[in-house]
């Protein structure tokens, strides 16, 4: 049963602090998202990684950064955390190949900045 | 730059009716897969069905069809004998076969079955 785990369900953080969220995938899949879900603006790409110690900004990467020092873990880090970043965040890694392909997700943290 | 929209925010249905839920979508690419994936108040994110655009088949799977037309872009879902195991917000997805495997999600219908 293949797995996709995020470090947190919820998360409460303080404005400026720095802030990690981790994702652990056990699939030895390449390819790792980060995605922040919005109400009325859906799931959008923060980043993303294709192998160990590459990333790729996706479409809102402003204000966060990411480390893929291993295949199975991708972390999301908010460098200095503000309020317009409270919101949901997931971390999804897709099956690759032709005929199978399908993304699996991890549970998501409810991340709220005060 | 790909994108997929979602015209329906919210809908409901009755219990044991049939309900559609569209998805536009624009890409200039022709290999590309699309999805429906639904995500119920467990926040888990869950695949329920997917087509491949080199396929002119409608995918199906069990009360899950889709209705997938090429040439007007549109990809929508149809849930037939609605549950209340359905109520869910449901993404339309689209994944090029660039390579990255990057997914580009609309913004979501939020769907209610009602006993």
């Amino acid at each position: 049963d293949v797995k996709v785990t995020q470090s947190s369900r919820y998360l409460v953080k303080r404005t400026g602090e720095k802030v990690f969220l981790e994702c652990v995938q056990d699939m030895d899949h390449e390819n790792m998202f980060w995605y922040r879900q919005d109400p009325g603006l859906g799931l959008r790409l923060i980043y993303f990684s294709y192998d160990v110690k590459m990333k790729e900004k996706g479409d809102i990467p402003e204000g966060y950064s990411v480390s893929r020092e291993k295949k199975e873990r991708f972390s999301l880090i908010l460098e200095s955390a503000s309020t317009n970043q409270t919101s949901m965040y997931l971390c999804a890694s897709p099956r690759p190949g032709r005929e199978s392909t399908e993304a699996f997700f991890g549970q998501g943290t409810r991340l709220t900045v005060v | 730059a790909q994108t997929v929209t979602q015209s329906q925010p919210e809908m409901s249905v009755q219990e044991a009716e049939t309900v559609t839920l569209s998805c536009t979508y624009d890409t200039s690419e022709n290999n590309y897969y699309l999805f429906w994936y639904k995500q119920p108040p467990s926040r888990q994110m869950i695949l329920v069905i997917r087509q491949e655009a080199y396929k002119q088949q409608n995918a199906t799977e069990n009360r899950f069809s889709v209705n997938f037309q090429k040439a007007a872009k549109s990809f929508s879902l149809k849930i037939s004998d609605s549950q209340l195991g359905d109520t869910a917000m449901y993404f339309c997805a689209f994944m090029d076969l660039s390579g990255t495997y990057k997914y580009i999600f609309g913004t979501g219908t939020r769907l209610k079955v009602l006993a």
